[in-house]
């Protein structure tokens, strides 16, 4: 298993462009989510899903979108890239209980992405 | 709504002395809790949890305590080593369509 694997694992975008970090799962895990990670601000969730076809807004969502066509894929587009989003970005993955109950727990982190804006 | 709350950082200390991690939370009902670490240059990597209350998670001799009546979960270990400089991550979630909440985050550094 690899795990969960994002890509690039460093990026430099001039502001206005636009791109996409990427994150795969093998696991067959139902929710995924997105956060980026500020100094002395913690995670913040951008994005999560909770199966494909199923994404929802966190707590940062502005200027970011997502699809989930795939179980395995869980993209994140930046649609046109601000200083602001000077950030490392992870994206994650988590076991969802067929309980009826979808729960976000022991979530698996990727390495993440470095992206600097400038 | 959800929040955790930990102790602000950075902690330094020198190899072999005890540790704690301050964590509370609020949150309604019964939520599962957990300690998140993450070495230099890596992502996030789970390192103890407990779902109920009195559960008590352990690893690689780190611990803690699901407390409902103070609404804790301090993170303990007896002797730290170099290795264990990270940043450390209280969290939790509740049973539904809920993300995982994040405390800020807690540096430790131990010196040798």
């Amino acid at each position: 298993n690899a795990g969960v694997t994002q890509t690039p694992k460093f990026q430099v975008l001039k502001t206005g462009q636009s791109m996409t970090l990427q994150c795969a799962q093998d696991m067959n895990h139902e929710y995924m989510s997105w956060y980026r990670q500020d100094p002395g601000m913690g995670l913040r969730l951008i994005h999560y899903s909770v199966g494909a076809g199923i994404t929802d807004q966190g707590e940062v969502p502005n200027g970011y979108n997502v699809s989930r066509s795939t179980t395995e894929d869980f993209p994140l587009r930046l649609l046109s890239a601000a200083p602001s989003q000077t950030s490392v970005y992870f994206c994650a993955s988590s076991y969802a209980p067929g309980t009826g109950l979808i729960r976000a727990d022991t979530q698996y982190f990727g390495p993440g992405t470095r992206l600097t804006v400038l | 709504g959800n929040s955790v709350t930990q102790m602000e950082g950075p902690v330094t200390l020198s190899e072999e002395a005890f540790l704690t991690i301050n964590c509370t939370y609020t949150a309604t009902g019964y939520p599962s809790l957990f300690w998140y670490v993450q070495y230099p240059g890596e992502g996030l990597q789970l390192l103890l949890k407990a779902t109920k209350a009195d559960d008590k998670g352990s690893n690689k001799g780190f611990e803690a305590t699901y407390r409902k009546e103070t609404t804790s979960f301090h993170l303990e270990k007896g002797s730290v080593q170099v290795s264990d400089s990270a940043v450390y991550f209280c969290a939790l979630s509740r049973r539904g369509n809920t993300p995982l909440v994040f405390g800020k985050g807690t540096r430790l550094s131990v010196i040798a």
